[in-house]
């Protein structure tokens, strides 16, 4: 079936450092596909998504790029920030009901 | 307005109870869920329904009985409670085939 594979963590990075989280995917046909935000005793974010291939997902600096030829979806932020601490997800959905399939997540810890 | 609601926030309980938990959403999906996520961050979604229909029903013991008493709701029931039950339960929301979800913050059961 249908599955995202990402990087397993805990990633810890200084401010302002550069962030890579990699997520692959394994799916028949070119599913959209999405990253989540967990912060700390909160439910999980839609971050942002893309929907075809080469489309590139945006938002709050963060940014994801849908592609084909690597199935990658790889989450990239340029500058990181203490308040980005989280876990990261990425998902896909799949099957006949649309079922949205998670990633392990990614811990990711900024100190200042 | 909180956008997908769930209570309690917490729920500790002795082995073998019964407790039910509440969801409610305010954003006129059509589609709701219930994944439940470990010690280790991993989600797993349990139930889906659509329009009061159930259309997920993943590899979850009968002791968990979802309710869908119309749409805009979707109650989680659990009998004769057991360790391995002890988890953060997340219900979620989303328009029909959607990767879009809308998630609570979450019911952490810790079952003694």
């Amino acid at each position: 079936g249908d599955s995202v594979t990402q990087m397993e963590g805990p990633v810890t990075l200084s401010e302002e450092a550069f962030l890579t989280i990699n997520c692959t995917y394994t799916a028949t046909g070119y599913p959209s596909l999405f990253w989540y935000v967990q912060y700390p005793g909160e439910g999980l974010q839609l971050l942002l998504k893309a929907t075809k291939a080469d489309d590139k997902g945006s938002n709050k600096g963060f940014e994801a790029t849908y592609r084909k030829e690597t199935t990658s979806f790889h989450l990239e932020k340029g500058s990181v920030q203490v308040s980005d601490s989280a876990v990261y997800f990425c998902a896909l959905p799949g099957g006949s009901n649309y079922k949205l399939t998670f990633g392990k997540g990614t811990l990711l810890t900024v100190n200042p | 307005d909180t956008a997908v609601s769930q209570t309690p926030k917490y729920l500790v309980t002795q082995m073998g109870n019964d407790k039910s938990i509440k969801c409610e959403q305010n954003l006129g999906h059509d589609t709701m869920y219930w994944y439940k996520q470990d010690s280790k961050k991993f989600l797993k979604i349990m139930f889906s329904y659509n329009n009061k229909e159930l259309i997920i029903n993943e590899t979850v013991p009968n002791r968990f009985s979802p309710k869908s008493p119309d749409k805009a709701h979707l109650n989680l029931h659990i009998n004769s409670l057991e360790l391995g039950d002890s988890a953060v339960y997340f219900c979620a929301s989303s328009a029909v085939r959607s990767g879009a979800l809308h998630f609570g913050n979450g019911t952490r059961l810790t079952v003694t």
